[in-house]
């Protein structure tokens, strides 16, 4: 079975940028796709979007379009989610999480997040 | 766009059976899917595509869906079950992941 790895956590002010990562083991980004989650805290989870790294293609929650970009390194097995201009609001963890290519596929494994402060 | 509602919170005794629901417009038509998260960890798959269990996950979860309703049940919960149960769906209509507001289970 695969892994997931996210960066560590991060504490910025408001208006910095951001870059966060999540890393597959093996053959993990092989035929799948790779999801971000929100869970603000106390909070429930919520999609952010999802890059298939086969071709990088890329869609976006419609709560999340225009505020945060995700891309992906295949040559590393990294996928990244980067905000060019956080927010307090922005404050919550992020967890990266693997699908199947079907997008009607489950999350089989998520990493252990990355909790972000913006304060 | 597509609402997937849950219940707050749910309380049973050891060894009772535990129900979780997920109402949404016809989505006995889509493939639904529910995660535990245990306090302070990551969210874990528990039933795949209403009610395939992964491997490890234990007989007592098992899961159904049909009309606007779908259903986890854990029978013979143990104090281990306590966590917050998310359902989620594959939204066609905005192409996007949903997740339900999430269930807290309480093991009295």
């Amino acid at each position: 079975e695969g892994q997931l790895v996210q960066s560590g956590a991060e504490v910025k002010k408001p208006g910095e940028s951001l870059k966060i990562s999540c890393k597959g083991s093996g053959d993990t980004f092989s035929s799948s796709s790779i999801a971000w989650v929100r869970q603000m805290p106390g909070k429930g989870l919520e999609s952010m979007g999802v890059i298939y790294p086969d071709d990088s293609d890329t869609t976006y929650s419609p709560s999340f379009r225009g505020q945060i970009t995700i891309s992906v390194d295949n040559s590393i097995t990294t996928a990244y989610l980067h905000w060019s201009s956080l927010k307090a609001s922005d404050t919550a963890m992020y967890y990266c999480a693997r699908r199947g290519v079907d997008r009607a596929d489950p999350f089989d494994f998520w990493g252990k997040g990355t909790m972000v402060t913006v304060s | 766009s597509y609402v997937l509602t849950q219940a707050p919170s749910v309380s049973v005794p050891p060894g009772k059976t535990a129900t979780f629901t997920c109402g949404g417009n016809n989505i006995g038509s889509k493939s639904v899917h529910w995660y535990q998260q245990k306090p302070g960890q990551a969210p874990a798959l528990v039933i795949s595509f209403d009610g395939d269990r992964p491997s490890g996950i234990p007989e007592r979860f098992s899961g159904s869906n049909s009309g606007n309703t779908a259903t986890l049940t854990i029978s013979g919960v143990e104090a281990g079950d306590e966590a917050d149960y998310y359902c989620q769906v594959w939204d066609s209509g905005d192409e996007h992941v949903v997740f339900g507001g999430g269930t807290k289970l309480t093991v009295l």
